[in-house]
C-alpha cells in the first residue's frame, strides 16, 4: 500500500479562507514533500520538510511534521481560486530504497 | 520551468501494438521515476532508476519495461499494449542526495495513453 495517505479526499472552501490538508505515513522517513497537480498536468513541488524539522513556511504555505505521530499537515492561508488543484504528500523511507512514494491526494476547490 | 520532457503528450493506439514513451531531462539528475496515474487518482510508482544501468521495479506491478543507457533518457516500453494499460504516465527526476534522501522531484507533463 502507499506510504502516505492524505485527508480529506476532497475539500471545498471559499476564497480567502484557509485550507488544511493532512498526510499520514507508515514508516520512518528521511523527509516529506508536498506537491500540487493541476488537472491533467504533471506535479509541481511545493515544499520539503526534513525529518528533523517540525515546521516550515513558504509564502502562504505552512507545513508541519510530527514524526512521533507519523503525520504532516499543509496549510494554505488566504486561499485563492487559482489554488484549486490536487495536493499530494510524498515520502521516502529511512534507510530504504530511493523510492519516492505518493499518497492519494486531496482535491481542493476554492470557490470565488 | 523544469527541464524534463515527455513525448508524446497524447497517444491512442490499438491493442497488441508495441509502444515506447519517451522521457528526457537536461538537469543531469541521477534519479528518475515513472508513475502511473488514472484521472483524479493516486500516483503509483512503476519503475525507478538510481543512474545509468540501474533500474528497479516500483510498488505497482507493471508489464512495462524501462532502460537507462544515458543519464538524461529513461524510456518506458510496452511490448503489447492492452486496454488495461490506458492511463496517464508521469516521468520525474531528482538529484541524488549525498546521504540518500530524496530532494525535490521535477515532473514532465505526462503522456495520456489510450489503448483501444
Amino acid at each position: 500500500s502507499q506510504q502516505g495517505e492524505e485527508d480529506p479526499q476532497a475539500l471545498s472552501i471559499q476564497e480567502g479562507e484557509n485550507a488544511t490538508m493532512n498526510c499520514s505515513y507508515k514508516t520512518s522517513i528521511n523527509n516529506l514533500q508536498w506537491y500540487r497537480q493541476n488537472s491533467g498536468r504533471g506535479l509541481v513541488h511545493l515544499i520539503l520538510i526534513r525529518s528533523n524539522e517540525r515546521e516550515k513556511h513558504s509564502g502562504r504555505l505552512r507545513v508541519t511534521l510530527d514524526t512521533s505521530k507519523k503525520s504532516s499537515s499543509l496549510l494554505i492561508t488566504a486561499s485563492r481560486a487559482a489554488d484549486t488543484a490536487s495536493y499530494f504528500c510524498a515520502t521516502d523511507a529511512w534507510g530504504g530504497s530511493e523510492k519516492l512514494v505518493f499518497g492519494k491526494g486531496t482535491k481542493l476547490t476554492v470557490n470565488p | 520551468e523544469a527541464d524534463i520532457y515527455q513525448t508524446p503528450r497524447y497517444l491512442v493506439i490499438g491493442t497488441g501494438k508495441k509502444i515506447t514513451l519517451e522521457c528526457s531531462q537536461t538537469m543531469g539528475h541521477d534519479k528518475m521515476y515513472w508513475y502511473q496515474q488514472d484521472p483524479g487518482m493516486e500516483l503509483h510508482l512503476i519503475h525507478y532508476s538510481y543512474g545509468v544501468n540501474s533500474t528497479e521495479k516500483g510498488d505497482l506491478s507493471s508489464e512495462s519495461t524501462v532502460s537507462r543507457i544515458r543519464t538524461e533518457h529513461f524510456p518506458l516500453t510496452l511490448e503489447s499494449a492492452r486496454p488495461s494499460h490506458t492511463s496517464q504516465y508521469l516521468c520525474a527526476s531528482s538529484e541524488l542526495g549525498w546521504n540518500g534522501p530524496n530532494t525535490e522531484a521535477f515532473f514532465g507533463q505526462g503522456t495520456r495513453l489510450t489503448v483501444v
